[in-house]
């Protein structure tokens, strides 16, 4: 089945530094990806949506500046976390969608998620 | 607005016997409704999804869900629960007002399938 790459699984940064997080996926053409952030013990909430070719599209209370999103290529969408902060730490989650919109054989693939710890 | 409910935190269950994990929506128009499953430290692995047909929609893993239009209820079920079931169950709708379908989570039910 499609394949979603997550990279890093786990990064450890120092407040004030940034950092990049990779979602490719690996055997299928992306034009849509997503980005999720999920806290311990709760649901996923949907960060942004990310779109090859264009600009992202963010979620209310999401800011765009803080959480810089770049889909340059129909494989690979980065998500990179600008002046990390403690309360950035939590587990991010990238899925791609496989097929068009609406079609028949659509389908979302998850990648293994990045735990991000903020010191 | 779309949205899923899962009432249940944490649902337990030993080995071999049946196992139900609920989830009720609210949607406008057909609901397009989705059953992931999360292993610890990963990411989502797709179970089964209900766009439109039969009822009972079977899925991967031995899982299924019956799609109830009337008590607008979409419950996973399977028929005799292992121990590697274990993990965290997510039920999701579709935005269909989202240009770009995107998926609303329910909060997650923990399923602990005890041997």
């Amino acid at each position: 089945g499609a394949v979603v790459s997550q990279h890093p699984s786990r990064v450890i940064c120092k407040s004030g530094t940034s950092v990049k997080i990779e979602c490719r996926s690996l055997d299928f053409q992306a034009t849509t990806m997503f980005w999720y952030r999920q806290f311990p013990k709760q649901s996923l909430m949907l960060m942004a949506t990310s779109n090859e070719g264009s600009k992202a599209t963010y979620e209310q209370g999401v800011e765009k500046d803080k959480f810089l999103i770049n889909h340059a290529s129909l494989t690979l969408s980065t998500l990179t976390v600008t002046s990390a902060h403690p309360e950035d730490s939590s587990f991010y989650i990238c899925s791609a969608r496989s097929g068009g919109a609406w079609a028949t054989n659509e389908k979302l693939f998850f990648g293994s998620g990045t735990q991000l710890s903020v010191l | 607005a779309q949205s899923v409910a899962q009432p249940e935190d944490q649902v337990n269950v030993a080995e071999g016997n049946p196992l139900t994990v609920k989830c009720t929506y609210s949607v406008s128009g057909n609901p397009y409704l989705f059953w992931y499953v999360q292993y610890p430290n990963r990411g989502l692995q797709f179970l089964l999804k209900y766009i439109t047909g039969d009822n009972l929609v079977k899925g991967s893993y031995g899982f299924e869900a019956e799609f109830n239009k009337s008590q607008t209820s979409f419950h996973l079920k399977k028929p005799s629960a292992l121990v590697s079931d274990s993990a965290l169950y997510f039920c999701a709708v579709r935005d269909i007002k989202s240009g770009y379908n995107k998926l609303i989570f329910g909060a997650g039910t923990r399923l602990a399938v005890h041997p």
